[in-house]
């Protein structure tokens, strides 16, 4: 059964570091989400792509964080520099063109420390 | 401002007994609502949406708008039941992003 791939499953970095995640969504999926999900938290949507465009970047904070999907297929989350307050888990998700049904990948959980 | 409220952060109730998980929306147009599961070491995933109008082992939820509610409900709880559930919407717009709530962790006691 295909599923969104996610790397890595855990990572930690040090306050000031960069730091990425990668995603990689069901095949034939056009419409790629990012969340991130504070504990105790439900998901907070980051960035919505259609193909490699943004349709939804209102709640990315950009002075630190960028989001691309070049050629349409997989999309790295980048934050630049980390924060301690972005320790969470950050959640990948893919869908069909103008289908509900968000297929959700098994996330990033960042500690920055 | 667009939010969905889970009253009940935990929810524990024993096997065999109805539960009903609340879910209230705030927003202005016409949503698409959405309840989420996540089982223990597994990714979210969808349970059921209001549009399909399904039943999704044993769960159903009915939108109410005039409430602006989306509660679900399962007349008999199992102990396979116990998992995080999230409510959430979008806007209508096909595949929109989703809004979501805080989540409530349901426990079926044996």
């Amino acid at each position: 059964e295909a599923e969104v791939a996610q790397s890595p499953r855990y990572k930690i970095t040090e306050k000031s570091q960069a730091v990425a995640f990668w995603c990689d969504p069901i095949s034939g999926h056009a419409t790629l989400y990012w969340y991130r999900q504070i504990l105790g938290q439900g998901p907070e949507l980051l960035v919505q792509f259609q193909d490699e465009s943004v349709v939804d970047d209102s709640q990315l904070p950009k002075d630190r964080f960028s989001a691309e999907r070049l050629k349409g297929v997989d999309s790295t989350l980048k934050i630049q520099p980390a924060e301690l307050g972005d320790s969470a888990m950050y959640l990948c998700a893919s869908s069909q063109p103008m289908n509900t049904e968000a297929f959700f990948g098994q996330g990033t959980r960042l500690t920055v420390v | 401002a667009q939010r969905v409220t889970q009253p009940e952060k935990l929810l524990s109730v024993f096997k065999g007994a109805p539960v009903e998980l609340k879910c209230n929306y705030s927003y202005s147009g016409s949503p698409e609502l959405f309840w989420y599961v996540q089982y223990s070491r597994q990714r979210l995933q969808l349970l059921l949406r209001h549009i399909s109008r399904e039943s999704i082992k044993g769960f159903t939820a009915d939108l109410n708008k005039g409430e602006t509610s989306f509660h679900l409900k399962k007349p008999f709880a199992q102990e396979e039941d116990s998992a995080m559930y999230y409510c959430a919407f979008n806007s209508g717009g096909g595949a929109d992003g989703l809004t979501f709530g805080k989540g409530t962790h349901l426990i079926i006691q044996p």
